[in-house]
């Protein structure tokens, strides 16, 4: 079942301007995890952050998690029209191979 | 990390047909994931997969529905069975990134389907 919501579902912006993407859950988490889609294709990991972590950095990407509040934002600095996709947040329940539960979804718009 | 590939791409369908969908993995994994992705949603968990035992569903997806096979660590067949307009979705297998500890999935390109 689907636990995560994302906010908001659709973002259009600008190249070179800030894109932030949030995900709220209910359950706890062993780990949150971002992932990007392209034109419905396959999904590609970003990043994960984990339950005792706050703040993750990787490249032009910062995610943030807050376990007290079950939410996590994902910034995109200096967007590029090449960063024009969905991204979807999914929670594992705990560490491990277990399956993802992914949130909506935001379908983001980065413009020329 | 995986590298992992579907058959077919995409396909359209009649109804009351049926598709198996293919997963083919470079590596070998004991868990595999099947997911749907219905138009403009996202992924919802069908069942996993674990060789040498049957497949575990998830709430909302049955086996004469959804038939699974895992003869092997590298890949798994899907089949979506008696179809109708409803399951026009894309379908995406996955497997975990290493065993152990929290880690990311890997997904396969994921099949289009459309059921006319």
């Amino acid at each position: 079942s689907q636990q995560g919501e994302e906010d908001p579902q659709a973002l259009s912006i600008q190249e070179g301007e800030n894109a932030t993407m949030n995900c709220s859950y209910k359950t706890s988490i062993n780990n949150l995890q971002w992932y990007r889609q392209n034109s419905g294709r396959g999904l590609v990991h970003l990043i994960l952050i984990r339950s005792n972590e706050r703040e993750k950095h990787s490249g032009r990407l910062r995610v943030t998690l807050d376990t007290s509040k079950k939410s996590s934002s994902l910034l995109i600095t200096a967007s590029r029209a090449a960063d024009t996709a969905s991204y979807f947040c999914a929670t594992a329940p705990n560490s491990g191979n277990t399956p993802l539960v992914f949130g909506k979804g935001t379908r983001l718009s980065v413009i020329a | 990390s995986a590298v992992i590939s579907q058959k077919p791409s995409r396909d359209i369908c009649q109804r009351g047909t049926s598709l198996t969908i293919q997963c083919q993995v470079d590596s070998q994994v004991t868990m595999m994931f099947w997911y749907r992705q219905q138009p403009g949603q996202s992924l919802t968990l069908i069942a996993t997969a674990n060789q040498g035992s049957e497949a575990t569903y998830e709430s909302g997806f049955v086996i004469d529905k959804f038939p699974i096979s895992r003869p092997n660590l590298t890949f798994s067949t899907l089949t979506v069975s008696n179809m109708s307009p409803e399951d026009s979705s894309i379908y995406l297998c996955s497997v975990p990134g290493t065993s152990g500890g929290p880690n990311e999935q890997f997904f396969g390109p994921g099949t289009r389907l459309t059921v006319l």
